[in-house]
């Protein structure tokens, strides 16, 4: 049974603050780490994706990623209030996502 | 920006009814997929689907449902006989040639009754 687990929050971070959002696996065989935000009502939209151990940085965004430690995880620097959603994080084996279910992040402004 | 459309926004329709979810991939890509998330709960895959035929599919994707890519543009989900528990909203999403990020459409919200 391929799992992902994430912390459900809520997870509360003024405005200008880091958010650190994490995630473990259990499948080994899975091969890519995918981020994405989810608005109350929404759909999921991608915002990282990470195929490689170490870091991976796009804009206010990193990603990590350790296959040994099967943990992914997402910092947003400099929250924002508009950064307040569920964040997603889902692991990829043969194409087919499987998901966590989601952190919800608050940024207080 | 290209994007995943689906139609309609909200289906609703009686227990045992047949419906079709509709769903048009970002043009040029080649990978479709089909996700459900019923409320308060986990996206959850149903099926993949490339060069005209199922990759993988899962538990939840019995024989009540099918999809089909019609034409160059479509891609479809048909649930048979709908039960109360399908009531969810499914996203359809697609990937391009060479690359693995699934881009999600904005849903079809399905309600049985």
């Amino acid at each position: 049974q391929k799992e992902v687990e994430q912390n459900s929050g809520p997870l509360s971070v003024p405005e200008g603050a880091i958010a650190s959002l994490n995630c473990t696996y259990s499948d080994r065989g899975s091969q890519s780490f995918f981020w994405y935000r989810q608005y109350s009502g929404k759909s999921p939209e991608l915002i990282m994706f990470i195929y490689s151990n170490g870091d991976k940085e796009d804009g206010r965004f990193t990603a990590q990623l350790n296959k040994a430690s099967q943990y992914v995880s997402l910092l947003i620097r400099d929250s924002q209030p508009s950064d307040s959603a569920t964040y997603l994080c889902a692991a990829s084996s043969a194409r087919q996502l499987t998901f966590g279910s989601g952190t919800q992040l608050t940024v207080l402004p | 920006e290209p994007e995943v459309t689906q139609t309609p926004s909200h289906q609703v329709t009686q227990m045992g009814q047949e419906v079709i979810l509709r769903c048009v991939p970002i043009s040029n890509h080649l990978y479709f997929y089909w996700y459900r998330q019923i409320l308060g709960q986990k996206v959850e895959f149903l099926v993949s689907f490339y060069n005209n035929e199922i990759s993988e599919k899962s538990e939840i994707f019995d024989d009540q449902f099918s999809v089909e890519r019609p034409d160059g543009s479509n891609f479809t989900l048909k649930i048979r006989s709908t039960k109360l528990e399908d009531s969810a909203m499914y996203f359809c999403a697609s990937t391009g040639t060479g690359k693995y990020e699934q881009y999600f459409g904005p849903g079809t919200r399905l309600t049985v009754t």
